[in-house]
């Protein structure tokens, strides 16, 4: 299996432009996670789906995180208008049942300049 | 609900001694423990994970955990540290008995390795 992908890797954008985080979990999976990791706040969980409905998304900052997953193999997650406090690795996470293991991607790296 | 606190933000060994990297944990039910690594600007790698079988778990590159429960412990060790094993370790734990799916992340251990 190839594991967790994201995309892009890296993105860099100015501040009030929308981005969009793409995420395509392990294969047979039913919960998909988003989390942000920075210096400052660590690891952040933001949402979690099981079987493509969302199910805690208390993490999400503020109304400009939206996530959404419209089948089984793709997420997204969008910020609209980003700004630079939202510069950070952005990881998408999938476990085959509640309480596994999850698997990671690499991540992308969020730049808002 | 549960929590994961790893004893040491920072930890420093020579190459070729035993590393030991401490965590313990706390949870209403019956936890699952794991165990991950992060290298520089990389994704979070599973160590290894416990699971209710057996109380010494053995991962990959040669590290292991032991469960504790009258410890409420779950400490990463290895025999012998190398070089390749600097990065940032991180206890997490997952309450199996509960309705929630999510993972608790302790705040890391950044692991150095000296020549």
């Amino acid at each position: 299996d190839a594991g967790v992908i994201q995309s892009p890797r890296h993105e860099v954008t100015e501040m009030g432009q929308e981005v969009t985080l793409r995420c395509k979990p392990i294969s047979g999976h039913d919960y998909l996670f988003w989390y942000r990791q920075t210096m400052m706040r660590g690891l952040e969980l933001l949402i979690y789906f099981n079987n493509n409905v969302p199910i805690d998304d208390s993490g999400m900052p503020e109304d400009r995180f939206s996530a959404k997953m419209p089948n089984a193999s793709f997420s997204t997650l969008k910020i609209q208008p980003s700004e630079p406090r939202d510069s950070a690795v952005y990881f998408c996470a999938s476990s085959l049942r509640r309480g596994n293991e999850q698997y990671f991607g690499p991540g992308t790296r969020l730049t808002v300049t | 609900a549960q929590s994961v606190t790893q004893l040491d933000s920072h930890v420093s060994v020579s190459e070729g001694t035993p590393v030991l990297l401490r965590c313990n944990y706390s949870s209403s039910y019956s936890p699952s423990l794991f165990w991950y690594v992060q290298h520089p600007n990389k994704g979070l790698q599973l160590l290894l994970k416990y699971t209710s079988a057996a109380t010494l778990v053995k991962g990959i590159n040669g590290f292991e955990a032991e469960f504790k429960k009258s410890e409420t412990s779950f400490h990463l060790t290895k025999p012998s540290a190398h070089m390749s094993d600097a990065a940032e370790y991180f206890c997490v734990v997952s309450d199996r008995s509960g309705t929630a799916s999510k993972l608790t992340f302790g705040t890391g251990t950044r692991l150095q390795v000296t020549l």
